[in-house]
């Protein structure tokens, strides 16, 4: 029983390029989400899924876009990275109480 | 929105003494609250849920207080150990899928 788990760990993109963060969950939990977390800034809420097939949006959203491809998976890419979007990101899932991934830790230059 | 705090934001102790983290939100219609732990350069550990039907949660030596009323959680943590110190957060989500953290206790236990 892995939990969630997140790819990849870490991350350098140059301004403009673009990325998949893949996140991965076996607790065969119906919500997923993606958080980013800043210094200073604490934890917020990019994307979260409440169910296979639906998405929205969180606090933070633009720049960003989700893929909920199945029950266990919930993709977020980054179609044309921006410094501002240096970051940890983070996956959780729940049915009630949220687990966490690792996380991915993202450079932009 | 809710806002939820957290104070100290910061709190050193001698191994043995016992910990007590606050937390406060806004508003009161929440569902539950959790508490996690994160270790430096990794993700959040659930530590305890609260549902908004109780009034407090334990597990080993973790202790968490909630008054919904007052907008009001403590976790206590008993007879602290080196193996404490990490960040401290807590969360409630306003509606079944957004959580809103507080910006942690950070915890140092010194031997």
């Amino acid at each position: 029983n892995a939990g969630v788990t997140q790819t990849p760990k870490f991350q350098v993109l140059k301004t403009g390029q673009s990325m998949t963060l893949q996140c991965a969950q076996d607790m065969n939990h119906n919500s997923m989400y993606w958080y980013r977390q800043d210094p200073g800034m604490g934890l917020r809420l990019i994307y979260y899924s409440a169910s296979e097939g639906t998405t929205d949006k969180g606090e933070v959203p633009n720049g960003y876009n989700v893929s909920r491809l199945n029950k266990r998976e919930f993709s977020l890419r980054l179609e044309s990275a921006a410094p501002s979007q240096t970051s940890v990101y983070f996956c959780a899932s729940s049915d009630y109480e949220q687990y966490f991934g690792p996380g991915t830790r993202l450079t932009v230059t | 929105k809710q806002e939820v705090t957290q104070i100290p934001a910061a709190l050193s102790v001698p191994e043995g003494e016992n910990l007590v983290l606050n937390c406060s939100f806004t508003d009161s219609a929440i569902y539950n609250l959790q508490w996690f732990r994160q270790d430096p350069g990794k993700g959040l550990t659930s530590l305890l849920l609260i549902q908004s039907s109780q009034r407090e949660q334990t597990s080993g030596r973790l202790n968490a207080s909630l008054d919904k009323s007052s907008g009001r959680s403590t976790l206590y943590i008993a007879a602290s150990q080196p193996g404490d110190s990490a960040t401290y957060l807590c969360a409630v989500p306003p509606n079944d899928y957004k959580l809103s953290f507080g910006a942690g206790t950070t915890v140092t236990v010194r031997a």
